[in-house]
């Protein structure tokens, strides 16, 4: 059982938006502005997508965007595209002792 | 290009031992935190192990503690994870993972910005 938790699947069509949401408490997503998103297509590395909650990496899409509120955050992902296609996983740290948690991931489906 | 290369998984037997090494390259290695991260067959991702950019601090979550041990050689740009005693619920995809910080303690080191092709390790008899 993951600390944080995500939906296991999401789905939408070409050009449509979508939003994953994580879900913890207030030892971890709501305490810290640390949550991290990555996209992780199987066989593949995973992928950096958003870190600090709202931050994009250089040379991820402006399609990609993250916020927070209270224990929740979300990624959301506008004008979907095929390659969007890929398991998705939220990251949070937790404070000293256990430090970094991961959602369960949740399955994108374009 | 950043690179991260992992080697050494495989299968072993329920007891034994294995050690996962990650080569990396493109960076100034010796001046960021890495880490282990690994998956298990349809689950989720699950941080296992960090050190600091010098080797001093290290931390190992609750299911691998006292079997498994990281190091690095900043001489070799090179990170370790010795596994010990394994079981069966070790079996994995284990990923190397660059931080943007020198210490997994706080901050841009409780993120990961590059990662491995990741390595599949099979505890079987």
């Amino acid at each position: 059982q993951s600390a944080l938790t995500q939906p296991p699947s999401a789905s939408g069509s070409p050009g449509q938006s979508v939003t994953i949401s994580c879900t913890g408490t207030s030892s971890d997503v709501g305490g810290y502005n640390f949550v991290s998103w990555y996209q992780h297509h199987p066989g593949k590395a995973p992928k950096l997508m958003i870190y600090e909650v709202s931050k994009r990496p250089s040379g991820v899409p402006h399609r990609f965007s993250g916020s927070k509120s209270g224990n929740t955050a979300s990624l959301t992902v506008s004008g979907l595209q095929a390659e969007d296609e890929a398991d998705y996983y939220c990251s949070s740290y937790a404070g000293s002792n256990i430090y970094v948690v991961f959602g369960g991931g949740t399955k994108l489906t374009v | 290009e950043v690179q991260l290369l992992e080697s050494g998984g495989g299968l072993v037997q329920p007891g034994g031992s294995l050690r996962l090494s990650c080569a990396a390259s493109e960076f100034t290695f010796d001046n960021y935190a890495m880490s282990w991260v690994r998956q298990a067959p349809g689950k989720g991702l699950e941080w296992i192990s960090g050190i600091s950019s010098s080797g001093g601090g290290t931390y190992y979550a609750d299911s691998v503690k006292g079997r498994f041990t990281i190091s690095r050689d900043n001489s070799k740009n090179t990170l370790h994870l010795q596994m010990n005693s394994l079981r069966a619920e070790d079996t994995a995809v284990y990923y190397c993972a660059k931080s943007p910080a020198k210490t997994y303690e706080y901050g841009p080191g409780t993120y990961f910005d590059y990662w491995g092709q990741g390595n599949l390790v099979t505890v079987s008899s």
